[in-house]
């Protein structure tokens, strides 16, 4: 894997349920992995950076977990909400200090 | 606190005309600073970078260029504006040597080329 690449690109849940996204980003010369959540007319706001195989974090009803050998990261949001609707960006940083960013998926929760 | 403002919010300009965008830093020293685009349908692209003042680091080949002028102020300009110029520009900042690099988003600004 060259780029950060994200899936699914958008989707739709109903309210109350629990759903995932995919990261999936290079395993070589890997440093921390970023999630983003971005609402239509605000600034993207940071929800988790992971560093490490394993790492998992929580944040109310969202988690995220990281697999740095596979490149992978899962992120999870329990019982939906309305405002839960927002683009979540993952971003990839090496050794230097950019970020590479996935296109996003957006999520759109339907009361 | 730190905040980081970015103006204009939403700009119209015809293609040939030159562009100047604005993002400033309060309340901390010495940040790295990123300008970022997102065109229509696509991911954040990282356009240039800034670990001081007047270091600038271009990402992608284009007819925009950076500036940093002093060390909160960073400078996104261009000369001709060209169709494909339209998109978001986000601007960020983090923390110089911070271990985690996050970054910190302004409001963006909107630009259409017509």
């Amino acid at each position: 894997i060259l780029n950060v690449e994200q899936s699914p690109q958008s989707l739709h849940v109903q309210e109350g349920d629990s759903t995932n996204f995919t990261c999936s980003f290079p395993s070589s010369n890997f440093y921390a992995l970023h999630w983003y959540r971005w609402e239509t007319a605000k600034s993207p706001e940071a929800l988790f950076v992971m560093t490490l195989n394993g790492d998992e974090k929580k944040k109310g009803r969202i988690s995220a977990t990281l697999n740095t050998k596979e490149g992978y990261s899962y992120l999870y949001i329990k019982g939906s909400q309305p405002e839960d609707s927002a683009t979540y960006l993952c971003a990839s940083s090496g050794s230097a200090r950019q970020l590479t960013f996935g296109s996003g998926t957006q999520l759109t929760v339907l009361p | 606190s730190q905040t980081i403002h970015q103006w204009p919010a939403t700009l119209v300009q015809p293609v040939g005309s030159p562009l100047s965008l604005e993002c400033t830093v309060e309340g901390t020293s010495n940040p790295n600073l990123y300008w970022y685009r997102q065109a229509a349908g696509r991911g954040l692209q990282l356009l240039f970078y800034s670990v001081g003042i007047g270091q600038i680091s271009s990402e992608v080949p284009q007819n925009l260029s950076a500036s940093r002028p002093q060390d909160r102020q960073f400078i996104l300009s261009s000369k001709k504006l060209l169709l494909s110029d339209s998109g978001f520009y986000l601007c960020a900042w983090s923390v110089a040597g911070g271990v985690s690099y996050e970054q910190y988003f302004g409001p963006g600004t909107r630009l259409t080329v017509t």
